[in-house]
């Protein structure tokens, strides 16, 4: 069966440090993966989704990036963290135009 | 650009009440549509989605949706709700086309059922 990972589930950093959060997934090939920003109120924002190796695609200008370095692995990456950047972020997994499944999820907190 | 909307932001109900809850999107083309759930400290799950077919779509827990292209809507229902269905409820909507990766949420809906 498929298994998404992602973590840590909690971190704390300072503005201006950098961030890097990873995702992957097991039991499966060549998922569709996302990712996106849940805040109160708020929904599910997408951020980013990939549909194969190198091919990211950003649906909101931000301080943020992501790569996928390997075909189940996607990295949340910023190079400096703003405040604003704080959130509770989520991975997810899906074969093309079928449900997604999601992480556990990243609360980050910048202080 | 595709969008989805939930109207009820909050709602209270008392258990064995009837729930609906709303769900509008905007596309024109063929869609994929979803309800999901998460419970207080859980992940998000999938309660029921619909791609083609019977536009009454029948989920998990109880719950039902029914698709209505001529509305854009999706809206999800229960006919006896219980406490255990307290929970942050999701629409989302893959639409076709060069969106067809994508998977948009609404902004969700959180209800609250008292015992």
């Amino acid at each position: 069966s498929q298994t998404i990972h992602q973590w840590p589930a909690t971190l704390v950093q300072p503005v201006g440090s950098p961030l890097s959060l990873e995702c992957t997934v097991e039991g499966t090939s060549n998922p569709n993966l996302y990712w996106y920003r849940q805040a109160a109120g708020r929904g599910l924002q997408l951020l980013f989704y990939s549909v194969g190796i190198g091919q990211i695609s950003s649906e909101v200008p931000q301080n943020l990036s992501a790569s996928r370095p390997q075909d189940r692995q996607f990295i949340l990456s910023s190079k400096k963290l703003l405040l604003s950047d704080s959130g509770f972020y989520l991975c997810a997994w899906s074969a093309t135009r079928l449900e997604a499944f999601f992480g556990q999820g990243t609360r980050l907190t910048v202080v | 650009a595709q969008s989805v909307s939930q109207h009820n932001h909050h709602v209270i109900l008392s258990e064995a009440a009837s729930l609906e809850l709303g769900c509008n999107y905007s596309y024109g083309g063929t869609v994929n549509l979803f309800w999901y759930v998460q419970y207080p400290g859980q992940h998000l799950q999938l309660l029921l989605k619909y791609f083609s077919g019977d536009p009454l779509v029948k989920g998990i827990k109880g719950f039902e949706a029914e698709f209505i292209k001529s509305k854009f809507s999706f809206n999800l229902r229960k006919p006896s709700v219980q406490w255990s269905d307290t929970a942050e409820y999701f629409c989302a909507v893959n639409a076709g086309g060069d969106s067809s990766y994508k998977l948009i949420f609404g902004s969700g809906t959180r209800l609250l059922v008292r015992p």
